[in-house]
């Protein structure tokens, strides 16, 4: 079964720290992508990176970086030195794939709040 | 740059009323979705339409649920009877093929009352 865990409800920081956001997933499945959305208070849900499982490499955008650790299942998602505008819950969600259909499975989302 | 677009932004309607929702997907796409927000909750795969037909529903997307593409353009969903647990936020998505990340439109909050 395709699951996609954030033990992180909620997590507070003030502007200009660092912080990282968990996820794990699991899937049966050899080829497979992760993704992480946004979601802003505004809510939309806001594209920001896709992986493949047969990426390993770390990817950085900006401020934003993610670690894909295959052996570990997970996918963390790092911003650094945060500010406001990054408040927003973050989902991870993993793609599931058959043949004629596919659709994303995300986890329950983690609630950033940074405080000025 | 293109985008997934959706009306109405809110939507309040009495229990047992229909309602549509509806989307304008990014027009070079193939693969069209709904998904559902409850407040608060993580965001839940509907149904999923290719080819002009459905391609895979969940649990949820019921004998209530109806999904068209009636022109070129449009994606709507529509509720035929709704109940109190149906206010959620509805996204639309689309995607241009396999593998590829699904845009999402803004949402179309719905209200049952």
């Amino acid at each position: 079964a395709q699951k996609v865990t954030q033990a992180q409800t909620e997590i507070s920081v003030v502007e200009k720290e660092d912080v990282t956001l968990d996820c794990v997933y699991e899937t049966r499945d050899t080829t497979y992508y992760l993704f992480w959305y946004k979601q802003p208070p505004s809510g939309e849900l806001v594209f920001l990176i896709r992986r493949n499982s047969f990426d390993e490499q770390n990817e950085i955008s900006g401020r934003y970086s993610w670690n894909f650790q295959k052996s570990t299942s997970s996918f963390n998602f790092t911003i650094t030195a945060s500010q406001v505008v990054d408040s927003a819950v973050y989902f991870c969600a993993l793609i599931f794939v058959r043949i004629g259909f596919q659709k994303l499975v995300f986890g329950t989302g983690t609630r950033l709040l940074v405080s000025p | 740059e293109p985008e997934v677009t959706q009306t109405p932004s809110h939507q309040v309607t009495q229990m047992g009323q229909e309602v549509i929702l509806r989307c304008v997907p990014i027009s070079n796409h193939l693969y069209f979705y709904w998904y559902r927000q409850i407040l608060g909750q993580k965001v839940e795969f509907l149904v999923s339409f290719y080819n002009n037909e459905i391609s895979e529903k969940s649990e949820i997307f019921d004998d209530q649920f109806s999904v068209e593409r009636p022109d070129g353009s449009n994606f709507t969903l529509k509720i035929r009877s709704t109940k109190l647990e149906d206010s959620a936020m509805y996204f639309c998505a689309s995607m241009a093929g396999t593998y590829n990340e699904q845009f999402f439109g803004p949402g179309t909050r719905l209200t049952v009352l």
